[in-house]
């Protein structure tokens, strides 16, 4: 399995909504990240996760609320979202090292 | 700090042109550099990689070459075809493993 797998690829949601987005990869890898990409940019990072464990919070609101269950598994809890938040989520995980990262296809996220 | 610097698209070719999309990085130390791609609507793919200077990494017949004389990594394609229309994104993982992303090439290859 050399795939990162995310669902649901698509989410419309409410300003009060609950949601979460999932991530799963069975690769054994033990860095996995959540990006976010508007329209026309570049991926931005928000959230490391190393061996399970909170690496890196890119000064992201509190709106989003990363988990890490397992190794194999990682979260994306979503509340009181504005309309800007509206964009692709991207999962991704990499081993250590010099290697890059796989990414998954996405979610794609309208707030409304 | 480190950085990638990406031509600013959008790139139109004709089917069959040679391509060539530059990509400049500024880093300490012995970065590893990967070129990815964005098709319409979806995640991001891996297209090549190169670990160590001199390095050429190759995919889909596309190269690209790791300078560090001219701490370049351009893509290049000796013919493209409708199906290579994409974003291409340029980008480097750090001594300190951080990753950081160009801002991306748009391509639209015209039949």
């Amino acid at each position: 399995d050399t795939e990162v797998t995310q669902t649901p690829k698509h989410l419309v949601m409410g300003m009060t909504n609950k949601k979460s987005l999932k991530c799963e990869q069975h690769m054994g890898h033990r860095a996995m990240y959540w990006y976010k990409q508007k329209a026309k940019k570049p991926p931005e990072l928000m959230f490391v996760y190393s061996y399970e464990k909170l690496s890196i919070n890119e000064s992201v609101p509190s709106r989003f609320s990363p988990e890490c269950p397992n190794s194999s598994l990682l979260n994306l809890h979503l509340h009181a979202l504005q309309p800007e938040d509206s964009a692709l989520y991207l999962c991704a995980s990499s081993l250590t090292g010099i290697h890059g990262y796989t990414f998954g296809s996405g979610t794609r996220l309208t707030v409304v | 700090g480190d950085s990638v610097t990406q031509m600013e698209g959008p790139v139109t070719l004709s089917e069959e042109a040679f391509l060539t999309i530059n990509c400049t990085y500024t880093a300490t130390g012995y970065p590893s550099l990967f070129w990815y791609v964005q098709y319409p609507g979806e995640g991001l793919q891996l297209l090549l990689k190169a670990t160590k200077a001199d390095d050429k990494g190759s995919n889909k017949g596309f190269e690209a070459t790791y300078r560090k004389e001219t701490t370049s990594f351009h893509l290049e394609k000796g013919s493209v075809q409708v199906s290579d229309s994409a974003v291409y994104f340029c980008a480097l993982r750090s001594a300190g493993n951080q990753f950081y992303f160009g801002t991306g090439t748009s391509l639209t290859v015209i039949p």
